[in-house]
């Protein structure tokens, strides 16, 4: 089955304490994106990444890394989360059209975060 | 820069009843517009998408989009909701690389 798997789906840190939210495809896409939502801002996106060792900033990108070493992954990382990172995470991906953006978005079933 | 206007936070409406989400976007150059859905305690899934050609797209679960260019506007309607429609609701714009929310709409559809 075609999917986006994120883990873990919740989430409980304390400030400080780094961690990693994961992200895997099963459908060869190049292209992948992190994305934060929270109540009545929508979704904004934190990083992406057009194919392997290529990863852009998003909207919103400070607080957080990523990295691309294959194709299939994305992870995000929070070296030292914060309260204000308290939020609801999807990682999502598509295939990457050559002359636009304008392949859908596959989602994961998102994460939710909480840092105290 | 490109922005998306939900208008609406939260849409409640009668079983069987029709049903317009509405949504508004701002840019100089031209844009593909998504709708999409998600369900409680899950991702989002795509309904519908206008890249070109005929302004009234038709998508998943008996919706429909217009995309009107003069009033920069892609509501989202559905003649008759069910139940099971219950879900927010988020139109997209994209343009290059960039893919721009709304803020959600919340549609409750009550029995």
């Amino acid at each position: 089955e075609a999917q986006v798997t994120q883990n873990p789906r919740y989430l409980i840190t304390v400030t400080g304490k780094k961690l990693t939210v994961t992200c895997s495809q099963n459908m060869n896409h190049e292209y992948m994106s992190w994305y934060r939502q929270d109540p009545g801002l929508g979704l904004r996106q934190i990083y992406y990444s057009m194919n392997v060792e290529v990863t852009d900033k998003g909207d919103v990108p400070e607080g957080y890394k990523v990295s691309r070493k294959e194709k299939r992954n994305f992870p995000l990382i929070l070296e030292s989360p914060s309260p204000n990172q308290t939020s609801l995470y999807f990682c999502a991906s598509s295939p990457l059209r050559v002359r636009s953006y304008n392949s859908p978005l596959h989602f994961g079933n998102g994460t939710r975060l909480t840092v105290t | 820069a490109q922005s998306v206007t939900q208008l609406d936070s939260q849409v409640p409406v009668f079983e069987e009843a029709p049903v317009e989400l509405r949504c508004n976007y701002s840019s100089s150059v031209s844009v593909y517009l998504f709708w999409y859905v998600q369900y409680p305690n899950q991702g989002l899934q795509l309904l519908l998408k206008y890249l070109s050609g005929s302004t009234l797209v038709k998508g998943i679960n008996g919706f429909e989009a217009e995309f009107n260019k003069s009033q920069t506007s892609f509501h989202l309607r559905k003649p008759s909701v069910h139940i099971s429609d219950t879900a927010e609701y988020f139109c997209a714009v994209s343009r290059r690389r960039a893919l721009t929310f709304g803020s959600g709409t919340r549609l409750q559809v009550q029995p």
